[in-house]
């Protein structure tokens, strides 16, 4: 079975540091590009970060940009993010999900269950 | 980087046809995928590509593109299709970010 399953989420500081992870199973995790979505409480989804297969090559949306870290470790098919100088604004459910896939429409096809991330004094 | 906008919210009589609408330069260059999620459940990836479905996905979604807009057809919406709707492509700018659109709530009447 196809699966994503992130960990590491909680209530953190403003100014405080984070690091989400996502163990993947079913596919072969290094054939794949990895990216973290995520969504404030009653808001909609804000694509943050991808990396491709091999890891050489990462990709951030701006308002995340030089705070946050993408990286993978394919011997241990997991995904992490490190999340740095949080903000109030950083809070929301972040998933991880496989794609974008250029061959599939640069469509993000699986998704994980999502975690909570709080940021709050 | 580009946007995508959706309608806020859209309404259909049950079994009728409804279509979602997503619009965006980016469009004009690279295919929408859509995602379907319910209240406390991760996204579902309901079309991709120039119209295709993921396995499990029932052949009353359909997606089709024009110009700048990207549609998402559901033909005879069931009540269990009341859910919010996010189109998204790939940025217009060619750096390889993503965006999604704000999202439409589909109501099943």
């Amino acid at each position: 079975e196809v699966q994503l399953v992130e960990s590491g989420g909680g209530l953190v500081q403003p100014g405080g540091s984070l690091r989400l992870s996502c163990a993947a199973s079913g596919f072969t995790f290094s054939s794949y590009a990895m990216s973290w979505v995520r969504q404030a409480p009653g808001k909609g989804l804000e694509w943050v970060s991808a990396i491709s297969g091999s890891g050489g090559s990462t990709y951030y949306a701006d308002s995340v940009k030089g705070r946050f870290t993408i990286s993978r470790d394919n011997s241990k098919n997991t995904l992490y993010l490190q999340m740095n100088s949080l903000r109030a604004e950083d809070t929301a459910v972040y998933y991880c999900a496989k794609g974008p896939d250029s061959s599939g429409g640069d469509a993000f096809d699986i998704w994980g269950q999502g975690t909570m991330v709080t940021v709050s004094s | 980087s580009s946007e995508l906008t959706q309608d806020p919210a859209v309404s259909v009589a049950l079994g009728q046809t409804v279509r979602i609408t997503c619009q965006g330069d980016s469009l004009r260059s690279y295919y929408a995928s859509w995602y379907q999620q319910k209240p406390g459940q991760a996204p579902v990836l309901v079309i991709y590509g120039k119209n295709n479905r993921p396995s499990g996905i029932p052949d009353r979604f359909s997606g089709s593109s024009s110009g700048n807009t990207a549609s998402l057809t559901i033909t005879g919406a069931q009540a269990e299709d009341e859910a919010d709707y996010y189109c998204n492509s790939r940025d217009s700018s060619g750096n390889h970010l993503m965006v999604f659109g704000g999202g439409t709530k589909l109501t099943v009447l």
